[in-house]
C-alpha cells in the first residue's frame, strides 16, 4: 500500500507562513474530503491539527489551515512559531475501505 | 477526557504472535466510533494497521491483511491487536486511536504508545 507523498523538510523562519503538500490519487485525497493532518513531536503522540480537509478541532490554533485541489492536499501553517517545530503527517481514506498516511514532514523553524 | 492505553509484552521473538489490549476510559466503545491500530517503526512514519467497529466489523491495510487481527471486548471497553509471524520488520511503537464515522474526523484521540521490539 503506498503512501501519500509529502516533502521530506520544510523551514520558515518565525512569523512566517510555509505550506506542506500531500499528494495522493483520485483513489484517495482527491477522490474523498476526508484528508486529516497530524503533529507529532519527539516522543510525543501525533496530534490532530486538520481533519476533513479544512476543519479544525477545539483548542487547535487558527493559525493552522487545510485545504485540497485535485489529488494534493496542503497544510498551511501562518505566524510560525518556535514550537511549531515537529513533523508533520497527512493521513487520508483510500477507497475500499482503506486509510493510509503519507510519509511525513518535518519542520524546522529557524 | 477521553483516554486510550495500550498494553502488551514489549519484546516479542521472531515468527510469534504479537498481541496488544487497547484499554478506553471515558468514553463506551459500544458508541459511534471506530477504534484503531496505527504503528511508527523507528525513525519511520505512521503506518495504518487496521480499524474495528464496536459491532466487530474490522477494516485491515491489504499488505498487513494477511496477518492481522482487530477485536473488540465491549464488556471490558477494549479493543486487541494480533499480529502473527513477526520479524524485526514489525519492531515499532503501537498507537490505538479513535476516528469518527470511516475516513472522517481523523485521530481525534490516541494512546501513548507502546515499544514492541522483535528480536530472540
Amino acid at each position: 500500500q503506498s503512501a501519500l507523498t509529502q516533502p521530506a523538510s520544510v523551514s520558515g523562519s518565525p512569523g512566517q507562513s510555509i505550506t506542506i503538500s500531500c499528494t495522493g490519487t483520485s483513489s484517495d485525497v482527491g477522490g474523498y474530503n476526508y484528508v486529516s493532518w497530524y503533529q507529532q513531536h519527539p516522543g510525543k503522540a501525533p496530534k490532530v491539527m486538520i481533519y476533513d480537509v479544512s476543519n479544525r478541532p477545539s483548542g487547535v490554533s487558527d493559525r493552522f489551515s487545510g485545504s485540497k485541489s485535485g489529488n494534493t492536499a496542503s497544510l498551511t501553517i501562518s505566524g510560525l512559531q518556535a514550537e511549531d517545530e515537529a513533523d508533520y503527517y497527512c493521513g487520508s481514506y483510500r477507497s475500499g475501505s482503506a486509510l493510509v498516511f503519507g510519509g511525513g514532514t518535518k519542520l524546522t523553524v529557524l | 477526557q477521553v483516554q486510550l492505553q495500550e498494553s502488551g509484552p514489549g519484546l516479542v521473538k521472531p515468527s510469534e504472535t504479537l498481541s496488544l489490549t487497547c484499554t478506553v476510559s471515558a468514553y463506551s466503545i459500544s458508541s459511534d466510533y471506530y477504534w484503531g491500530w496505527i504503528r511508527q517503526s523507528p525513525g519511520r512514519g505512521l503506518e495504518w494497521i487496521g480499524n474495528v467497529y464496536h459491532s466487530g466489523s474490522t477494516y485491515y491495510n491489504p499488505s498487513l491483511q494477511s496477518r492481522v487481527t482487530i477485536s473488540v471486548d465491549t464488556s471490558n471497553n477494549q479493543f486487541s491487536l494480533k499480529l502473527t509471524s513477526v520479524t524485526a520488520a514489525d519492531t515499532a511503537v503501537y498507537y490505538c486511536a479513535r476516528t469518527g464515522s470511516f475516513g472522517s474526523g481523523g485521530f481525534d484521540y490516541w494512546g501513548q504508545g507502546a515499544l514492541v521490539t522483535v528480536s530472540s
